[in-house]
């Protein structure tokens, strides 16, 4: 079956700093791969997709690279901000299914 | 557009009792799903619907009921409350055209049940 498994938290950065957060993935087939975003005491909304492989998504500064070779979908920003602060969460779906696997999220806390 | 709804946001309810979880979708979307999140536990499926008529289970259906007499709401049901059932629900939606798993997901504000 499907999986998901990213790095655990919290992780507490100060701003301007790079973050990586960590995604690892299983699937049957050529998954379509995407990082959601939680801000505090809102639901989830889409920060980048990728859905195929070398694919390379982007989208407030942050970006994700699709490695089949290494099945990882790893978070990238260069320099973080305050308003970056928020859950991160990596998941994937099948092709012919569009069930979403999410790992268990990460939180992300930037001070000033 | 007002996107995907929930209702309502907050709900404290006693073991045994039932209530439902409002879900609506003004986005013409085909496809409908109920989540719970859980500290640690990422985001599980409970049950999802493909279209108006059809519904079927995810990961976590037990305790659970849900309906999909219009394509614009998906109503979940607790028939029992349970205190496991304490949780932040999120309903979700995206176009759904079968084949297609690039399609994006948008996702209610949540719901914060708790059962005591």
């Amino acid at each position: 079956g499907n999986s998901v498994t990213q790095m655990e938290g919290p992780v507490t950065l100060s701003e301007e700093a790079f973050l990586t957060i960590n995604c690892t993935y299983t699937a049957t087939g050529y998954p379509s791969l995407f990082w959601y975003v939680q801000y505090p005491g809102e639901g989830l909304q889409l920060l980048l997709k990728a859905t195929k492989a070398d694919d390379k998504g982007s989208n407030k500064g942050f970006e994700a690279t699709y490695r089949k070779e290494t099945t990882s979908f790893h978070l990238e920003k260069g320099s973080v901000q305050v308003s970056d602060s928020a859950v991160y969460f990596c998941a994937l779906s099948s092709f012919g299914n569009e069930k979403l696997t999410f790992g268990t999220g990460t939180r992300l806390t930037i001070i000033p | 557009n007002a996107g995907v709804t929930q209702t309502p946001k907050f709900q404290v309810l006693k073991t045994g009792q039932s209530m439902t979880l409002q879900c609506a979708q003004d986005m013409n979307h085909e496809y409908m799903s109920w989540y719970r999140q859980d500290p640690g536990m990422g985001l599980r499926l409970i049950h999802y619907s493909v279209g108006a008529g059809i519904t079927d289970q995810g990961e976590v259906p037990n305790g659970y009921n849900v309906s999909r007499s219009t394509t614009e709401d998906f109503p979940l049901r607790l028939l029992s409350a349970a205190p496991s059932q304490t949780s932040v629900y999120f309903c979700a939606s995206s176009l759904g055209q079968g084949v297609l798993s690039t399609d994006t997901q948008y996702f209610g504000p949540g719901t914060r049940l708790t059962v005591l």
